[in-house]
């Protein structure tokens, strides 16, 4: 696709609920990334794929996050248990290789747990 | 670890001043990289810096890179409404990757 496509737009779950998140990178983007960003605050790393490289998922707050990419497209964010903390925009990413300068941002996930 | 600050949080100026903010990081690293955000939409890259002495100008922005002293500033000069968002500078972590750690970000209010 033309850039780098989020779904949904907005997703309000109960508190303990599970969610996933959909990244559609664009097309030909080997790198993956998520971020998530509280209200007010910077982007705080989550987890990269590259290719069929392990993920780094070095910035996974909890074990209730998880995260999965089939080869080079979609990728899904899982948050199991969700809590209040939880809350946030999570962002995705994608750049043509790990280390490409420039990552190109979706619209991101607004997550509210209620 | 790194870590990188971001000065001032917030900022309301006037049409026509100039402006600087700040952003100082806590280890060395390949490159530093400034994005804009406009309210509830996502992020747009504005520069990406990657040497010392680095400088780049895109319309009224200005940014600069000193990896010396660890810092990157953003220069406003001749403020314009339009330029109203939140300015958030990121440093790469480990690695030649864009695995990115972002400063809190500035809030600029561009008064009219």
């Amino acid at each position: 696709g033309a850039g780098v496509s989020q779904s949904p737009s907005n997703k309000v779950t109960e508190k303990g609920k599970d969610v996933e998140l959909r990244c559609d990178p664009i097309s030909g983007h080997t790198a993956l990334y998520w971020y998530r960003q509280r209200l007010g605050q910077g982007l705080e790393f989550l987890i990269y794929f590259q290719g069929n490289s392990a993920p780094d998922k070095s910035g996974l707050p909890s074990d209730r996050f998880s995260a999965e990419r089939t080869g080079e497209s979609v990728s899904t964010l899982t948050i199991q248990r969700t809590q209040q903390e939880d809350s946030a925009v999570y962002l995705c990413a994608s750049s043509l290789r790990l280390g490409s300068l420039g990552a190109f941002f979706g619209q991101g996930t607004r997550l509210t747990v209620v | 670890e790194l870590k990188v600050e971001q000065n001032p949080l917030f900022l309301s100026m006037q049409e026509g001043k100039n402006y600087t903010i700040y952003c100082n990081y806590s280890t060395t690293s390949d490159r530093l990289y400034w994005y804009r955000q406009d309210p509830g939409k996502s992020l747009e890259s504005l520069f990406v810096l990657l040497s010392n002495g680095a400088v780049k100008q895109e319309g009224r922005l200005m940014a600069s890179l000193d990896t010396k002293a660890r810092l990157s500033t953003l220069h406003i000069t001749a403020a314009v409404h339009d330029l109203s968002a939140t300015y958030f500078c990121a440093v790469g972590g480990e690695g030649a990757t864009n695995k990115l750690i972002f400063g809190t970000g500035t809030l600029l209010a561009v008064q009219p």
